[in-house]
């Protein structure tokens, strides 16, 4: 049984429009949740985090959104850049679990020039 | 500063065979968490080791195994392997286990069993 999930396997946006990657969970433990970047033949990289006490969060061009009652969240990237196109994963994490992650299965995002 | 590495890059076993994988973790963390990657697939926590003791530990069977040393190095291991243990092998080290602890990936190791 997949707890997080990442329904979109890909996605294609024009350089300098907003993406959005989404992500939806299904363990009410889950309170902190984390987007991480992966290039090929390199490990993922964080990107942004947001705890369950929040709904936002923004660094620069990433913002992240959770909405607790539909255990969904997002990323949004403003504006796209060519250099962003990567795989994206969503993570979460449990308060008694410290910060062993369960991952969706990522999306795919290519930013076009 | 170092980040984390691990080696081989790639290495081909066949069914039944035994496997090692290293890991060798940022300066200062004392915490490593090893994930599976199948294709197409997000990372899948394995285990996690926090001074030397496995500190918790996914759903994977016994025969997956690992060890951290007193300089924070460490190993996976796996035993009898399946043709499914095919997979992109990730650790990551952290400085402690607590929830916002950032982890940083390695490169991984891709294990193809023939």
């Amino acid at each position: 049984d997949q707890q997080v999930k990442q329904n979109s396997p890909s996605l294609s946006v024009q350089e300098g429009r907003i993406s959005i990657l989404n992500c939806d969970y299904t363990n009410s433990m889950f309170d902190y949740f984390l987007w991480y970047k992966k290039y090929p033949a390199e490990g993922p990289t964080f990107l942004i985090s947001i705890s369950s006490i929040k709904d936002k969060n923004e660094d620069g061009r990433f913002t992240v959104f959770l909405n607790k009652s539909a255990k969904h969240l997002s990323l949004h990237i403003v504006p796209s850049q060519p250099g962003d196109s990567a795989v994206y994963f969503c993570a979460a994490s449990a308060n008694n679990a410290g910060n062993m992650l369960t991952f969706g299965g990522g999306t795919r995002l290519m930013v076009k020039p | 500063e170092t980040g984390v590495t691990q080696s081989p890059t790639h290495l081909i076993k066949t069914r039944g065979q035994q496997v090692t994988l290293r890991c060798s973790s940022q300066s200062g963390h004392n915490t490593v968490s090893w994930y599976q990657q199948a294709l197409g697939q997000g990372p899948q926590f394995i285990f996690q080791y926090y001074r030397e003791e496995e500190n918790g530990r996914g759903n994977f069977p016994p025969r997956f195994s690992g060890l951290q040393f007193p300089n924070y190095s460490s190993e996976l291991n796996v035993n009898a392997l399946e043709l499914d243990d095919s997979a992109l092998y990730l650790c990551a080290s952290s400085l402690e286990t607590g929830l916002n602890n950032e982890q940083f990936f390695g490169p991984g190791t891709r294990l193809t069993v023939l």
